[in-house]
């Protein structure tokens, strides 16, 4: 079964330092997404992309954070400048065209440690 | 705005008993409701989903959920656990579809005793 692969799986980065987050969308799916994880806390949105632009983020997502597909596979996530409470579990999901009958396809996540 | 109630964070059953897992929700509009499992160290999988229709919905591994919408609700069950069964599950909810953000339970962990 095509999967959402997320690389790399733990990240450890120092505060202030820019971070990026790799993500490769099961291939024919057209919707993108990334959310988070604090430990001990909900599932939070971040933020989806769809035809090559933003269609949805939410007040987590500032300008610390962008995200891009510079190619046909992959799908980023950025943080410019890493701030301690960055430290989550950041999970990348892809899902198809029709609304009806999709669901949300998730990577294994990438767990960041801002030290 | 939508939002996801699970009440407590750990469920512990017998091998072989009944799993019930809750979860309400509240939507402005006819929601599309979500269960997803969590096994440690994985990502979150689908286990079923509630989109429009038939108000019970069979998932993977045995589970079902019912969409009660007089008691805005969407429990999810099993009818006997097994000990593969034990990891962390999630309801979620999305007011425009799979396609529009998901808003998530804060999750119930299920443990499964011998």
């Amino acid at each position: 079964e095509p999967e959402v692969t997320q690389t790399p799986s733990h990240q450890v980065t120092q505060m202030g330092q820019e971070v990026i987050l790799r993500c490769v969308p099961i291939s024919n799916h057209l919707y993108f997404y990334w959310y988070r994880q604090i430990l001990g806390q909900k599932v939070e949105f971040l933020v989806s992309f769809y035809n090559n632009e933003i269609s949805e983020k939410s007040e987590i997502f500032d300008d610390q954070f962008s995200v891009e597909r510079p190619d046909g596979s992959n799908f980023t996530l950025k943080i410019r400048s890493t701030k301690l409470e960055d430290s989550a579990m950041y999970f990348c999901a892809s899902s198809v065209l029709t609304a009806s009958n999709s669901a949300l396809h998730f990577g294994n996540g990438t767990r960041l440690t801002v030290t | 705005a939508q939002s996801v109630t699970q009440l407590g964070s750990h469920v512990s059953v017998s091998e072989g008993a009944l799993v019930l897992l809750r979860c309400n929700y509240s939507s402005s509009v006819p929601p599309y409701l979500f269960w997803y499992v969590q096994y440690p160290n994985q990502g979150l999988q689908l286990l079923l989903k509630y989109t429009t229709g038939a108000t019970l919905v069979k998932g993977i591994n045995g589970f079902e959920a019912e969409f009660k919408k007089s008691e805005t609700s969407f429990h999810l069950t099993k009818p006997s656990a097994h000990m593969s069964d034990a990891a962390e599950y999630f309801c979620a909810v999305s007011e425009y579809g799979a396609n529009s953000k998901l808003t998530f339970g804060k999750g119930i962990t299920l443990s499964v005793r011998p």
